[in-house]
């Protein structure tokens, strides 16, 4: 069965930092990969999503993710974070072997971030 | 721009009674998704459906049941409402690219 891993729960950075948040999947074959962004009260907003080709992918908003097989992580960067940012990250793998693949997803638990002045 | 629209935002609603959560979609995507979303436990799928009238259940589907009678629309329904499906309900919609995602209904069983 796939699933996902975040391990940290909530992180604190002061605005202007870089960041990077973590992500570990287990999945049998090719993953698709998604990290998908929450702002209090509203629904999910996709970040980026990896499916092949060039295992670093650049999102919205100025976030790029590295998706590093040997490792099983796909680790969500962004090299300096505004106050807008504060938000629950998820992370979320679907199948690429399902004809659903790209939507019926496994979500991890989410990183709840808060930016510092 | 894609829209999906889930009727309420916020619902209270009485233990043992019928509710209905409603989700629209304008894109004409073929596959509809469930989830509910809890602290700590992020989302988990409860059911989808990937035609009109057709379903499949997902990782948690007790207690709950959906409809599909039209390709637009995806409902959710406790047949008895408890005191534990007080959650975040989102729908999502899709076709084979990627999910999009409601705003959410926070429904509160008291």
């Amino acid at each position: 069965a796939q699933s996902v891993t975040q391990p940290d729960i909530h992180i604190t950075v002061s605005e202007g930092a870089s960041l990077e948040l973590r992500c570990n999947y287990s999945y049998g074959a090719t993953p698709y990969l998604f990290w998908y962004v929450q702002s209090p009260g509203q629904g999910l907003q996709l970040l980026l999503k990896y499916f092949s080709g060039d295992t670093l992918v650049q999102g919205i908003k100025g976030f790029e993710a590295e998706f590093k097989r040997s490792q099983s992580s796909f680790n969500l960067r962004k090299p300096s974070v505004h106050w807008s940012d504060a938000a629950e990250y998820f992370c979320a793998v679907g199948g690429s072997y399902s004809y659903f693949g790209n939507e019926k997803l496994t979500f991890g638990t989410g990183t709840r971030l808060t930016i510092i002045p | 721009d894609v829209k999906v629209t889930q009727s309420s935002r916020y619902l209270v609603k009485r233990t043992g009674e019928k509710v209905f959560l409603e989700c629209v979609q304008d894109m004409d995507h073929e596959n509809m998704f469930w989830y509910r979303q809890d602290p700590g436990l992020g989302l988990r799928l409860i059911y989808f459906s990937y035609d009109v009238k057709m379903k499949e259940k997902g990782d948690i589907p007790e207690g709950y049941s959906v409809s599909r009678e039209k390709k637009e629309r995806f409902s959710l329904i406790l047949e008895s409402a408890s005191t534990n499906q007080t959650s975040m309900y989102l729908c999502a919609s899709g076709r084979n690219t990627e999910a999009f995602f409601g705003q959410g209904t926070r429904l509160t069983v008291v």
